[in-house]
């Protein structure tokens, strides 16, 4: 069974650019959620969706925005980006029949490591 | 939001020593995943732990989940270079800030 696949692996913008992450889930998963990890704040949610609809929004400003399509695939896209939004972007997906909220296990990509310049 | 405090943050052993990390909140958890991340990598779920009391093992890892469902631990016993990693508690969509393992040959 294949597992949750990020693209890009790795990528590089200037500041002021924006930037499209993708997220394949995990076969048959209809949950996906999305974090960003830097070694000062560690893991932070970012956004939970479920059916294509999102379900719970952390505390980012709203230059950070996601989708859900329809086969559970899930992208994230940050625009007018900042040195400080250098970081790992995880996503994950869960096989609960609800929101990951419910449930609670997340089974991770490798992620998306986005540097600014 | 659900707070989680993990101590310590940091811990650098010799192998064959054992080890507990903490993980905390002033909230009572519905249930509390633990994870392990290698440098590249994306968090592996290790356990998943829901009643007050609960113990689980995996091989040398012992969780155990407190009885009051707001505190879980993590031992290891005789720590192996590979157990070196991230470790992270969470529950729900709430990650701890981790534990950094070094185990030492």
């Amino acid at each position: 069974k294949a597992g949750v696949t990020q693209t890009p692996r790795y990528l590089i913008k200037t500041r002021g650019q924006q930037v499209t992450l993708s997220c394949s889930p995990i076969s048959g998963h209809r949950s996906v959620s999305w974090y960003q990890q830097t070694p000062g704040q560690g893991l932070q949610f970012l956004f939970e969706y479920f059916s294509e609809t999102q379900r719970n929004k952390g505390n980012f400003p709203g230059r950070f925005s996601g989708r859900q399509f329809s086969n559970s695939r899930s992208e994230m896209n940050v625009s007018t980006l900042e040195l400080g939004d250098s970081a790992l972007y995880l996503c994950a997906s869960s096989s609960g029949r609800g929101p990951i909220s419910n449930t609670g296990e997340l089974f991770f990509g490798e992620g998306s490591r986005l540097t600014v310049l | 939001t659900q707070l989680l405090e993990q101590s310590p943050q940091f811990l650098s052993i010799q192998e064959g020593e054992n080890l507990t990390v903490y993980c905390n909140s002033s909230s009572v958890f519905s249930s509390l995943q633990w994870y392990r991340q290698e440098p590249g990598e994306g968090p592996v779920l290790l356990v998943t732990v829901v009643t007050g009391g609960e113990v689980k093992k995996l091989k040398r890892l012992t969780f155990q989940f407190g009885d009051a469902r707001k505190d879980s631990s993590l031992h290891i016993t005789a720590a192996q270079p590979g157990d070196t990693g991230l470790y992270l508690c969470a529950s729900r969509l709430t990650f701890g800030e981790g534990t950094q393992l070094t185990v030492n040959p």
